[in-house]
């Protein structure tokens, strides 16, 4: 496989379910980027990895959680999600993170929280 | 804090009109900018990007340039297809991402 991919394509859980969204980039990229994308907001940046180390935490609330086990892989770990968390999560990847670099964006994951 | 405005959707246009999507932006320094576009039903795909000012990038007939006096990067296209329809988003270096506009072209 080629580019960034993720996995599941689609997930609907209840607000009590745990499930992790997984994200893997094929392009030798350092960074590594979660967004969240919905109807009401613009994208949203959630966290950043360069070099396996989180770099960026925009204020996420911790009912999400980010693990960077190595520079290919991304995780973001669901618990006791509310409806309002409901949206496309879009995984991106770079060269790493320094200002210039285009990002590689995978086909997210549309989320559906009951 | 830096910031990105793009022109608010959505835009329809018709089969070889010609497209103008407004983006402006505020920043310190002097940050490389891009547009990303989103078919449905995917992620993001890069478009075109500008390093410093002066530059032009172009793709698919999509151009813009950095404008450093008016903090513009406006995109622009001759003359659309109906598979242009899509969502457009301005961004800077930094990860910020102006709201998108969503064109529609019709045949």
């Amino acid at each position: 496989e080629t580019g960034v991919t993720q996995t599941p394509r689609h997930l609907v859980m209840g607000m009590t379910n745990k499930k992790s969204l997984k994200c893997e980039q094929h392009l030798g990229h350092n960074a590594m980027y979660w967004y969240k994308q919905s109807a009401k907001k613009p994208l949203e940046l959630m966290f950043v990895y360069n070099f396996k180390e989180q770099t960026e935490n925009n204020s996420v609330p911790s009912r999400f959680s980010p693990e960077c086990p190595n520079s290919s892989h991304l995780f973001l770990h669901l618990h006791t999600l509310q409806p309002e968390d409901s949206a496309l999560y879009l995984c991106a990847s770079s060269q790493d993170q320094a200002r210039g670099y285009e990002q590689y964006f995978g086909p997210g994951t549309r989320l559906t929280v009951t | 804090g830096d910031s990105v405005t793009q022109m608010e959707g959505p835009v329809t246009l018709s089969e070889e009109a010609f497209l103008t999507i407004n983006c402006t932006y505020t920043a310190t320094g002097y940050p490389s900018l891009f547009w990303y576009v989103q078919y449905p039903g995917e992620g993001l795909q890069l478009l075109l990007k500008a390093t410093k000012a002066d530059d032009k990038g172009s793709n698919k007939g999509f151009e813009a340039t950095y404008r450093k006096e008016t903090t513009s990067f406006h995109l622009e296209k001759g003359s659309v297809q109906v598979s242009d329809s899509a969502v457009y988003f301005c961004a800077l270096g930094d990860m910020r991402f102006g709201a998108g506009t969503r064109l529609t072209v019709k045949p």
